[in-house]
């Protein structure tokens, strides 16, 4: 079974700051890895997804992720916060039943709730 | 705007009450996912349906169903309230079926059972 584990309820950065949500995740098969972030009072919009391919993946806002195999990881970055980036973010892996089967639901971490200070 | 809608916005009720709760997947999408936002479990699979048909089941209740009707639309039923279901109720749809497709997510209804 696949699991997803976020560490950091809570990160604060200084606006300009670089940004870093922690994501780490279990799978016994290749897995599927999304960011989802949260704006308040809001549903959940898709910031990117690693499937197959090139290991760093852009996605929107100027945020990315690199999938490391060796250290089950699946970190977001940015360069630099905005205001506008505060808000609860989502790291998910694809639920697969076995190496081809679909199950194409995503499992969730915890959330990080991401603060952005002036 | 993701383009997935979500009826209603907001919902009070008591317990031991039925709710309904709806969502319209975008536009040529087939399948449709129900997920529970709660400040314990956090964001949980309840059902997912596809192009009509029950495809997965997550951790949903007995008291809970759901249905995907042939113009793609799903509802999903509440049955039988508890404190405990007051949560954030979100509908996503996708294309198909595939692993790793993006799930576009509604807005959600806040259900809050007193």
């Amino acid at each position: 079974a696949q699991s997803v584990t976020q560490l950091g309820s809570h990160v604060s950065v200084s606006e300009g700051a670089l940004v870093l949500l922690r994501c780490n995740y279990s799978s016994s098969v290749p897995p599927y890895l999304f960011w989802y972030v949260q704006y308040p009072n809001q549903g959940l919009q898709l910031l990117l997804k690693y499937t197959t391919g090139a290991t760093l993946v852009k996605g929107i806002n100027g945020f990315e992720a690199e999938f490391k195999k060796s250290e089950t990881s699946f970190h977001l970055t940015k360069p630099s916060a905005h205001m506008s980036d505060a808000a609860e973010y989502f790291c998910a892996v694809s639920d697969r039943l076995n190496y081809g089967g679909s199950q194409g639901n995503l499992i969730f971490g915890k959330g990080t709730k991401l603060s952005v200070k002036p | 705007d993701s383009g997935v809608t979500q009826t209603p916005k907001h919902l009070i009720t008591a317990t031991g009450q039925r709710v309904t709760l709806r969502c319209s997947p975008r536009s040529g999408d087939l399948s449709v996912y129900w997920y529970q936002q709660s400040l314990d479990q956090g964001l949980q699979f309840l059902i997912q349906y596809y192009n009509g048909e029950e495809r997965a089941k997550g951790n949903i209740l007995e008291r809970f169903s759901a249905q995907q009707f042939p113009d793609l639309h799903s509802e999903l039923n509440l049955s039988s309230l508890e404190l405990g279901d007051s949560a954030l109720y979100f509908c996503a749809s996708s294309v198909g079926t595939s692993v790793g497709e993006t799930q576009y997510f509604g807005p959600g209804t806040r259900l809050l059972v007193l």
